[in-house]
């Protein structure tokens, strides 16, 4: 079955800085990676997503990359925040299905003012 | 995107019973799904809860331990059965709605069993 590695656990970065979290998966037919962003006692939140007919996708100061072949995909953050400060997971849909999800494991970012 | 509720928020628990979870989605969504966010943990997905069909459940998890109801296009339940401290846990629900591979989740309850 689909298996999803996140890396690194736990990233801490200075106000302003890049951050960047990386995803690798295992079943070459997943075609949606979103990522989820989850402040402490919140419900995840949906932050941005990609399907595998693209390699890049941008929302102001997230982006999110995709290499099927290699089957990784990474969300970077630029010019981070204080309130970037959360757990943010990877996920894949197994067998291309429509609404499964497999998550990673998470990282818990920390933005130092 | 649809707004999603749950109840109870959150519950404490005796050993033994059960706790049923209610999700409620302000507009119609084909597919619903439950979820257990153990503390500290990432999110693992129980089953996914089909309007007029039986739930599908994921591997480890069984329908006598975690029952499910899809009555209508808008609301599910989960029941967590015989209930054990190993069930202290957030449980979530998601759906689907318009795009059918963008979920987005209610806000959780979070079960303590004593």
């Amino acid at each position: 079955g689909e298996n999803v590695e996140q890396h690194p656990s736990t990233l801490s970065v200075q106000e302003g800085d890049s951050a960047v979290i990386k995803c690798t998966y295992s079943d070459s037919a997943s075609n949606y990676f979103p990522w989820y962003k989850q402040e402490l006692g919140k419900r995840p939140q949906l932050i941005i997503d990609i399907r595998s007919n693209v390699g890049e996708k941008k929302d102001q100061r997230i982006a999110v990359t995709l290499n099927k072949t290699a089957k990784h995909f990474s969300l970077h953050i630029t010019e981070t925040q204080p309130e970037d400060s959360a757990v943010y997971f990877c996920a894949a849909n197994p067998r291309g299905s429509q609404g499964n999800l497999i998550f990673g494991k998470g990282t818990k970012l920390s933005v130092k003012p | 995107s649809a707004v999603i509720s749950q109840k109870p928020s959150r519950d404490i628990c005796q050993r033994g019973t059960s706790l049923t979870i209610q999700c409620q989605v302000d507009s119609q969504v084909t597919m619903m799904f439950w979820y257990r966010q153990q503390p500290g943990q990432s999110l693992t997905l129980i089953a996914t809860a089909n309007q007029g069909s039986e739930a599908t459940y994921e591997s480890g998890f069984v329908i006598d331990k975690f029952p499910i109801s899809r009555p209508n296009l808008t609301f599910s339940t989960l029941t967590v059965s015989n209930l054990s401290p190993e069930d202290s846990s957030i449980y979530l629900c998601s759906s689907s709605t318009g795009n059918v591979y963008e979920q987005y989740f209610g806000p959780g309850t979070r079960l303590t069993v004593t």
